[in-house]
């Protein structure tokens, strides 16, 4: 067990429709990542946060949103959503903002179906 | 750009032999920072190790070693002695730093090894 939690760990729902994942941190972690891992694409980086503030973008579809609130936790918003967001969502998080001793935990991961 | 590649789609061996997975990268930076995750069939990725660019010692953890050449922008992992629990899909990956020598913190993964072990 990582320390990292995410809910729903399932989720399936239908096109055109909007979802939030959310994402708890280990125990004093300020930094939050979110990945897509899909057949196609593999493990793709989306976001990441430090401390409220976002640090850096990936692959993330304008659709797509996410944002880290005051308690550190962390929620992804995928809205009008296709077929091919069908994926597994992963949150990871990390002590510091990325720093040459960091690593990054992953969470259980949320797997979303669109039908 | 940063890239990863895993050539071996898939490895299949039976339990107590050993087991190379291979992992080459390609990166501009001189500081970058490597990884291996483990993601068994229940899904979740597992940390197994990280090596700084300035550290081409290799390591060993118990059944686990991996050898870091950046002559050849490698970084395989082995497993001595397999398991059946050692069935799981590996990935390798890269963060670059920045000017600071700090990491990015952003993980380019390569596309994964499924290894199986067989009783």
């Amino acid at each position: 067990d990582s320390g990292v939690t995410q809910t729903p760990k399932h989720l399936i729902t239908a096109t055109g429709q909007r979802v939030t994942l959310r994402c708890s941190p280990r125990s004093g972690d300020l930094s939050v990542y979110w990945y897509q891992q899909s057949l196609d694409q593999g493990l793709q980086f989306l976001i990441h946060y430090y401390n409220g503030e976002e640090r850096a973008k990936g692959n993330i579809l304008e659709r797509f949103s996410a944002q880290q609130f005051p308690d550190l936790h962390s929620e992804l918003n995928l809205s009008s959503l296709e077929l091919g967001d069908s994926a597994l969502y992963f949150c990871a998080s990390s002590v510091l903002e990325g720093a040459s001793t960091d690593t990054q935990y992953f969470g259980p991961g949320t797997r979303l179906t669109v039908l | 750009a940063q890239k990863v590649t895993q050539a071996q789609t898939e490895i299949s061996v039976v339990e107590k032999e050993d087991v190379t997975l291979d992992c080459v990268y390609e990166t501009r930076d001189t500081t970058y920072y490597l990884f291996w995750y483990k993601q068994p069939p229940s899904g979740e990725l597992v940390f197994l190790i990280r090596r700084n660019s300035f550290d081409e010692q290799n390591e060993i953890s118990g059944r686990y070693s991996w050898n870091f050449q950046k002559s050849t922008s490698s970084f395989n992992f082995t497993i001595t002695a397999s398991q059946v629990v050692d069935s799981a899909v590996y990935f390798c990956a890269l963060s670059e730093a920045n000017m600071g020598g700090t990491s990015y913190g952003k993980l380019t993964f390569g596309q994964g090894t499924i290894l199986t072990v067989h009783p």
